[in-house]
């Protein structure tokens, strides 16, 4: 069965500290593994992975896969508190020709001013 | 592009009672997906269709029906509601395909209570 499993599952840092938050995977027909960021309402899309070892960057926040060992870590840096949210990684896996999204449970980030 | 739209935002119904959310989508996309959303539970698999006219059950199908009604257009039935089926819901859906651009967009959620 596929499975993603994200840690820590909840963060509190200080605005201005660097976070690594970390997803591992197992799943049957790799196709991709995507972050987002969950606030109040729907989660809105961060990054798409889908080599290993190329960073995806976009501002403070960047990410890496890691398709040997199964897992992806999203790094921000320099937090600041409007980056508190639930971030959540997903696996994209292919099922005879259709694909098939496996959500973790998230990591609830919060800073503190 | 108005993107996913979810009818209705918020809807609280006593057990037993039946509803259908609709989701539609503008984008030409393919497959389309519905998840709830639980404390510690993450977003859960309920149904999906991969193309209009198939629709196959996630992790979560119990209590729910799915229509595909064309290719905008994915439903959600509760055919009688129960208060383990409060939750917040989101339709979403994706463009098939192996072009690395693609990503899932999500419909804004519908917040249901069953009292």
């Amino acid at each position: 069965e596929d499975k993603v499993v994200q840690s820590p599952l909840s963060l509190v840092v200080h605005e201005g500290d660097t976070v690594t938050l970390n997803c591992s995977y197992e799943v049957t027909n790799f196709r991709s593994l995507l972050w987002y960021k969950q606030e109040k309402k729907a989660p809105t899309f961060l990054f798409m992975l889908t080599s290993s070892g190329i960073e995806k960057k976009s501002g403070r926040l960047s990410s890496i896969l890691d398709k040997k060992e199964l897992f992806s870590i999203l790094n921000i840096t320099a937090t600041q508190t409007g980056d508190s949210a639930v971030y959540l990684c997903v696996q994209k896996g292919a099922y005879f020709g259709n694909e098939k999204l496996t959500f973790g449970t998230g990591t609830r980030l919060t800073i503190i001013p | 592009n108005a993107g996913v739209t979810q009818t209705p935002k918020f809807q609280v119904l006593k057990t037993g009672q039946s509803m259908t959310l609709q989701c539609a989508q503008d984008m030409n996309h393919n497959s389309m997906y519905w998840y709830r959303q639980d404390p510690g539970m993450g977003l859960r698999l309920i149904y999906y269709s991969a193309s209009e006219g198939t629709t196959d059950k996630g992790e979560v199908p119990n209590g729910y029906n799915v229509s595909r009604l064309n290719k905008r257009e994915f439903s959600l039935r509760l055919e009688s509601a129960a208060p383990s089926q409060t939750s917040v819901y989101f339709c979403a859906s994706i463009l098939n395909g192996a072009s690395p651009f693609n990503e899932q967009f999500f419909g804004p959620g519908t917040r249901l209570t069953v009292l």
